[in-house]
């Protein structure tokens, strides 16, 4: 009973470098969210899902990328780090978006130096 | 628009009650409360949903007033295990089934024994 599923944990990065989150989640959730987290700012939608083979930009996409080609995974790619991409980052799915509550992972903390 | 919560922090004894307010300037669907114990992922609680009913959560509860776009959560006779960061995350009305929400920038709860 997996739930949503964060990989990696802890990363660091130098600034220019890529990476790719993967969130996983075992629930059959359709809807499915990226989010970081930053110091007093709560947190903010950086891109969703609402299915399988689709994407839409949320609050904060500037220099993010997603794709979602099966149902279960969510991938999160940062093609050039900036120290300003240094947060905490925690993938959310919901069964069919409205009326439904969030299940999150247990999140990324990714620094850039 | 990130909706504002208030207080931003409150300190409690146990047994204390507590209410946590949270308003947006947008015309909301539904209201979630989550609350996030430090380094853990956010957790879902409660959610409220347009029409302006109370619901309720062993000794949390909460409200939901629609035409004023505003929801309170109470806790009462409050626990050590209530402690954490309380978030309501708002999704507005014409979010088109997307599910996303906008959180505010989260209320710390302190219960002392």
């Amino acid at each position: 009973n997996a739930g949503v599923t964060q990989t990696p944990k802890f990363r660091v990065l130098k600034t220019g470098q890529s990476m790719t989150l993967l969130c996983a989640q075992d629930m059959n959730h359709e809807y499915m969210y990226w989010y970081r987290q930053d110091p007093g700012m709560g947190l903010r939608l950086i891109h969703y899902s609402v299915g399988e083979g689709t994407t839409a930009k949320g609050e904060v996409p500037d220099g993010y990328n997603v794709s979602r080609l099966k149902k279960q995974n969510f991938l999160l790619g940062l093609e050039s780090a900036a120290p300003s991409q240094t947060s905490v980052y925690f993938c959310a799915s919901s069964q069919t978006g409205r009326n439904y509550g969030y299940t999150f992972g247990s999140g990324t903390r990714l620094t850039v130096v | 628009q990130q909706p504002v919560q208030s207080p931003q922090a409150v300190i409690l004894r146990e047994g204390e009650d507590a209410v946590i307010n949270c308003s947006s300037s947008k015309a909301l669907y539904s209201v979630h409360w989550y609350r996030q114990k430090h380094g853990e992922a956010p957790v879902f609680l409660m959610i409220l949903l347009k029409g302006g009913e109370q619901k309720g959560h062993e000794k949390i509860s909460a409200s939901f007033n629609e035409k004023k776009q505003q929801s309170s959560l109470y806790l009462t006779a409050s626990q050590l295990s209530y402690s954490g960061t309380y978030f309501c995350g708002t999704e507005e009305g014409d979010s088109s089934n997307t599910g996303k929400l906008i959180f505010g920038q989260g209320t710390t709860l302190q219960v002392k024994p």
